[in-house]
């Protein structure tokens, strides 16, 4: 299979407290592992992207941690702002399908001063 | 260097006419998805596609739906016939040759009536 599941749906923090959203995917040879970020009414923008040699990467205030033993991933945005209120997809390279890639149903972030 | 093209912004159709959607890639990239989102889902997998070449549809219903990517001229999403279940926002993303990061549009978003 080539699911990709995203939790949680929905999740509401403070202003400068951190969030954290999880995604497990199934297909064992994915090799590479982006995250999007859509405002409304927008197309997905990326943001932080991983690849399957590394574990960790962080990119100022957003970071991204890879398991590929237990095939999970997860995204890291510490210090939120209003401003990162928005719907984050993550997403799984489709090991049979070239370049393509299949994505979680999302996250809808919600920062509150 | 301007980023993925999509046009029309917004199709109003009635049911059983056709939806022509247009993707023009970033300059230098030849590889071009589709994806289909509807309302407070994820983002589907439709098709991938090279410069006249449809490498993966797995993710496009058989019947009705067609993609092309000619060698000149922008990437079409062909809708016939549509009916109801069709209306949702339609993403292009477009990447360059050897590498995975993929680069989203602004969307189509259909409607049918």
């Amino acid at each position: 299979g080539e699911n990709v599941e995203q939790h949680p749906s929905t999740l509401s923090v403070q202003e400068g407290d951190s969030a954290v959203i999880k995604c497990t995917y199934s297909d064992s040879a994915s090799n590479y592992f982006p995250w999007y970020k859509q405002e409304l009414g927008k197309g997905p923008q990326l943001i932080i992207d991983i690849r399957s040699n590394v574990g960790e990467k962080k990119d100022q205030r957003i970071a991204v941690t890879l398991n590929k033993t237990a095939k999970h991933f997860s995204l890291h945005i510490t210090e939120t702002q209003p401003e990162d209120s928005a719907v984050y997809f993550c997403a799984a390279h489709r090991s049979n399908s070239g370049y393509a890639l299949n994505f979680g149903k999302g996250t809808s972030l919600l920062v509150t001063p | 260097n301007a980023g993925v093209m999509q046009n029309p912004r917004h199709l109003v159709r009635r049911r059983g006419q056709e939806a022509r959607l247009r993707c023009s890639p970033m300059k230098g990239h030849s590889h071009v998805y589709w994806y289909r989102q509807l309302p407070e889902e994820g983002l589907k997998f439709m098709v991938y596609l090279q410069k006249e070449n449809i490498i993966d549809e797995s993710g496009m219903p058989k019947e009705r739906f067609s993609a092309e990517f000619p060698k000149e001229g922008p990437s079409i999403l062909r809708i016939q016939q549509v009916v109801r279940g069709d209306s949702a926002a339609y993403f292009c993303a477009s990447s360059p040759p050897g590498l995975y990061t993929i680069y989203f549009g602004e969307g189509s978003w259909l409607t049918v009536v």
